[in-house]
């Protein structure tokens, strides 16, 4: 069975842009859930998605979003980047709601950097 | 104020010491997670746990309620278990992570 997939691994963009990460879930596993994790802060949880739903938001800046398909993949945005994205942001796939029995699994995540 | 609290942040082993890296958070949890990552950013799901302790191969993972803590073991520890280890609980609808325990050993 293949693990979480994300795309891309790397990339770079500008100030003031806007980035799109993708995120594929182990087949079969309906929840997404998506975090940053700086040098700083750490690990912060961003959102979570079961069945195109958001279940839960992190204390992030309305900036980020995010979105599931009904083939449980899902993207996140974040929009009008600032020097302080710059992360490597983790998506996560398990097969109920997280933290309600449910192992969770991690994709490789996607290296952002902001310029 | 920090949710959860993981201690030590640095630890250096040989090869084939026990090691014990602790968390500690503040309120009730559904559930609280092991996880190790390598360099490079990939991250694995050791144990997730609600009660007591579950155990795999050389790893142990123990939890008290009561006491809001819980502890993972590494017997007859290895180089290749050289990793960050985080401690992730969630409390109510947000997961809450642990600044990590960097673990070297060393042959």
């Amino acid at each position: 069975k293949a693990g979480v997939t994300q795309t891309p691994r790397y990339l770079i963009k500008t100030r003031g842009q806007q980035v799109t990460l993708s995120c594929s879930p182990i087949s079969g596993h309906r929840s997404v859930s998506w975090y940053q994790q700086t040098p700083g802060q750490g690990l912060q949880f961003l959102f979570e998605y079961f069945s195109e739903t958001q279940r839960n938001k992190g204390n992030f800046p309305g900036r980020f979003s995010g979105r599931q398909f009904s083939n449980s993949r899902s993207e996140m945005n974040v929009s009008t980047l600032e020097l302080g994205d710059s992360a490597l942001y983790l998506c996560a796939s398990s097969e109920g709601p997280g933290g309600s029995g449910n192992t969770i699994y991690f994709g490789e995540g996607s290296w952002l950097t902001v310029v | 104020k920090n949710e959860v609290e993981q201690s030590p942040q640095n630890l250096t082993a040989q090869e084939g010491e026990f090691i014990t890296i602790n968390c500690s958070y503040s309120v009730g949890i559904s559930a609280l997670h092991w996880l190790q990552q390598h360099p490079g950013g990939g991250i694995v799901s050791l144990f997730m746990l609600s009660s007591g302790k579950k155990k795999h191969g050389r790893l142990i993972a123990t939890i008290n309620i009561q006491e809001k803590h819980s502890s993972l073991h590494i017997t007859a520890s290895h180089p290749r278990d050289s990793a960050v280890y985080i401690c992730a609980v969630r409390i109510g609808n947000q997961f809450y992570f642990g600044t990590g325990t960097s673990l070297t050993v060393i042959p």
